[in-house]
């Protein structure tokens, strides 16, 4: 079956700390993956993607990730994080293709909280 | 260059009801998918439309329908609303081509079923 798992529901870091963000995937093959930011009562914004190459990406507001093949993951940081940082993280992946984009799959998503 | 658009901004329906949502895409933009993301969890694929056309489905009840217009704009309609439809709907674009090819969503509709 089809699945994003995002492990923490829940991270707290005080602000000026470091940041990551697990994402495991199940998909069969190795599909487009991207990270989603979600402020209360807003909609997603993209933060970075990943279809092929470099295997570290970048990403706006300072945010980069990785992905790992072997271990079916695309795990999100930042190195210092900023107050505004705080809001919900969603992980997605969704199917390699040349004719537009498909189904999403979306894990239940990170909430981070961060401190002064 | 506006994003992606949706309106209402909050809707509240009773049970039974009908309940119609709209979305503009981004310019460039001729792909319409929407989601359903409940209290606390990620977002559920409802239906995809292209070239006025339902390409890809999710497992939605027939309940929701929808539609895509000619200048690539869609409705998201839920017939008979349950407490349970009670949801942030989401719409995102996108299309084919370096830029296009990823998601892109609104600002959502926030319905509330009494």
């Amino acid at each position: 079956a089809q699945s994003v798992t995002q492990p923490d529901i829940h991270i707290t870091v005080s602000e000026g700390a470091s940041l990551e963000l697990r994402c495991n995937y199940s998909y069969g093959a190795t599909p487009y993956l991207f990270w989603y930011v979600q402020s209360p009562g807003q909609g997603l914004q993209l933060l970075l993607k990943y279809f092929s190459g470099d295997t570290l990406v970048q990403g706006i507001k300072g945010f980069e990730a990785e992905f790992k093949r072997s271990q079916s993951s695309f795990n999100l940081r930042k190195p210092s994080v900023h107050w505004s940082d705080a809001a919900e993280y969603f992980c997605a992946v969704g199917p390699r293709t040349t004719s537009g984009t498909y189904k999403y799959i979306f894990g239940t998503g990170t909430r981070l909280k961060v401190l002064a | 260059d506006a994003g992606v658009t949706q309106s209402p901004t909050h809707l509240i329906k009773t049970r039974g009801q009908q309940v119609t949502l709209r979305c503009s895409p981004k310019s460039g933009h001729d792909t319409v998918s929407w989601y359903q993301q409940a209290l606390g969890q990620g977002p559920q694929f409802i239906f995809q439309y292209y070239e006025e056309e339902e390409r890809q489905r999710g497992n939605f009840p027939d309940r929701f329908s929808g539609h895509q217009y000619p200048n690539y704009s869609s409705e998201l309609n839920v017939n008979a609303l349950l407490l349970g439809d009670s949801a942030l709907y989401l719409c995102a674009s996108s299309g084919v081509g370096t830029g296009t090819d990823t998601q892109y969503f609104g600002p959502g509709t926030r319905l509330t079923v009494l």
